[in-house]
């Protein structure tokens, strides 16, 4: 069975300063991983996912992350936060093949501080 | 242009009633899904369709019922609300190839009272 395990419930930060979100799964065949964000009262969106190819992904707002195949993570990192990326932040994966089914870790609260 | 909507944005309601939710996407996309999520923030899948044809069932009370008249639509209905189903429930869609994308919807917030 596949698992995502997001260690950090919340992350404070101040604004401008970098920030790190983790992200380990766990699965015995190849997967794709996701990153998604939510604001306050919205949907998820997308802002980058792995496929295959570089292991460095870049996605939207600046955020990029990078996917490490022997210790199992695909952490997120933006150089620079604004107040703006204050959000609730989903790491995913779902399987190369076979079910459509998206695994979505418990969620990484980012609060940035001015 | 929304690509995913859910009606209605809220929902208030007393324990025991039927209600339902609808979602309707504008994206061309085959495959629609229901997750909940609780205040906690945790998100889980509850259904998925493809092509009108269930093919995502999770553990979930029979009390919820999806229906997908056509591959742009799928509504959820709920019979018997109890406290627990207090929830946001999102609506999302896909192409069915693994690594696509899903696009939610802005989620339908739940209140069972």
């Amino acid at each position: 069975a596949q698992s995502v395990t997001q260690l950090d419930s919340q992350v404070p930060v101040f604004e401008e300063a970098p920030v790190e979100l983790r992200c380990n799964y766990s699965s015995s065949v190849s997967v794709y991983l996701f990153w998604y964000v939510q604001y306050p009262n919205q949907g998820l969106q997308l802002l980058l996912k792995y496929l295959s190819g570089s292991t460095l992904v870049k996605g939207i707002n600046g955020f990029e992350a990078e996917f490490n195949k022997s210790q199992t993570s695909f952490h997120l990192r933006k150089p620079s936060v604004h107040i703006s990326d204050t959000a609730e932040y989903f790491c995913a994966v779902i399987l190369k093949s076979g079910t459509y089914k998206y695994i979505f870790g418990t969620g990484t609260r980012l609060k940035v501080l001015a | 242009d929304t690509a995913v909507s859910q009606t209605p944005k809220y929902l208030v309601t007393q324990m025991g009633n039927d209600k339902s939710i609808k979602c309707e996407q504008n994206l061309g996309h085959d495959t629609m899904y229901w997750y909940k999520q609780d205040s906690k923030k945790f998100l889980k899948i509850m259904f998925s369709y493809n092509n009108k044809e269930l093919i995502i069932n999770e553990t979930v009370p029979n009390r919820f019922s999806p229906k997908s008249p056509d591959k742009a639509h799928l509504n959820l209905h709920i019979n018997s609300l109890e406290l627990g189903d207090s929830a946001v429930y999102f609506c999302a869609s896909s192409q069915m190839a693994s690594g696509e994308t899903q696009y939610f919807g802005p989620g339908t917030r739940l209140l069972v009272l």
